[in-house]
């Protein structure tokens, strides 16, 4: 069966450190993936898109890896800070139809 | 230049009556995604729209639900004959290509049914 899979258990990290939020994914073939925040209450965020040809992307703090072979992303946030608390969403993309196809997203909680 | 925006943010309906949600999608955007989320899931697929035209609706469910784009005017999401089961979080997204680089999500509805 198709799966997308993000850890489901909130993920603590002390503020200066870096975050590592995992996607899995099973029986899809992505075009591309996207990660989104989302804070309580609001509309997800888009953050970055990478496709299936590049490696690695990144965007001030953040970076964003793409294994093809693993079937997985990993999304980064160095220097984290409390207000980078939120969930953290992934989303992949198949060529055939463009229907974005979501992750249940990780809660991350930055600590002070 | 305003974002994507959606009305009611938070609406209460008792079993059976109609509930109506409306997106206004960003400035220069013509394609319209609607979403449901339910609490600690992740956003689900409903339906796809471009001007007055459904383009995708295969995570719509058959019966009750029904949604349109028209030429003028904001999308709407229609529920009816609401049930308990139909109480969510309803999100709005829009993008200038269907070839989505990027969705831009409105700050959702809100909602309960009683």
């Amino acid at each position: 069966s198709q799966k997308i899979e993000q850890n489901s258990e909130a993920l603590n990290i002390q503020e200066g450190k870096t975050a590592t939020l995992t996607c899995n994914y099973t029986n899809y073939s992505p075009a591309y993936l996207q990660w989104y925040r989302q804070d309580p209450g609001r509309g997800p965020v888009f953050l970055l898109l990478i496709r299936e040809n590049e490696k690695e992307k990144r965007k001030e703090r953040l970076k964003v890896t793409f294994d093809t072979t693993l079937k997985q992303s990993l999304f980064h946030i160095t220097a984290s800070q409390p207000a980078d608390s939120a969930t953290y969403l992934c989303a992949l993309v198949e060529d055939s139809n463009y229907q974005l196809i979501w992750g249940a997203g990780t809660k991350l909680i930055i600590k002070p | 230049n305003a974002g994507v925006m959606q009305n009611p943010r938070h609406l209460v309906r008792r079993r059976g009556q109609e509930a109506r949600l409306r997106c206004s999608p960003m400035k220069g955007h013509s394609h319209v995604y609607w979403y449901r989320q339910l609490p600690e899931e992740g956003l689900k697929f409903m339906v796809y729209l471009q001007k007055e035209n459904i383009i995708d609706e295969s995570g719509m469910p058959k019966e009750r639900f029904s949604a349109e784009f028209p030429k003028e005017g904001p999308s709407i999401l229609r529920i009816q004959q609401v049930v308990r089961g139909d109480s969510a979080a309803y999100f709005c997204a829009s993008s200038q290509a269907r070839e989505a680089s990027e969705q831009y999500f409105g700050p959702g509805t809100r909602l309960t049914v009683t």
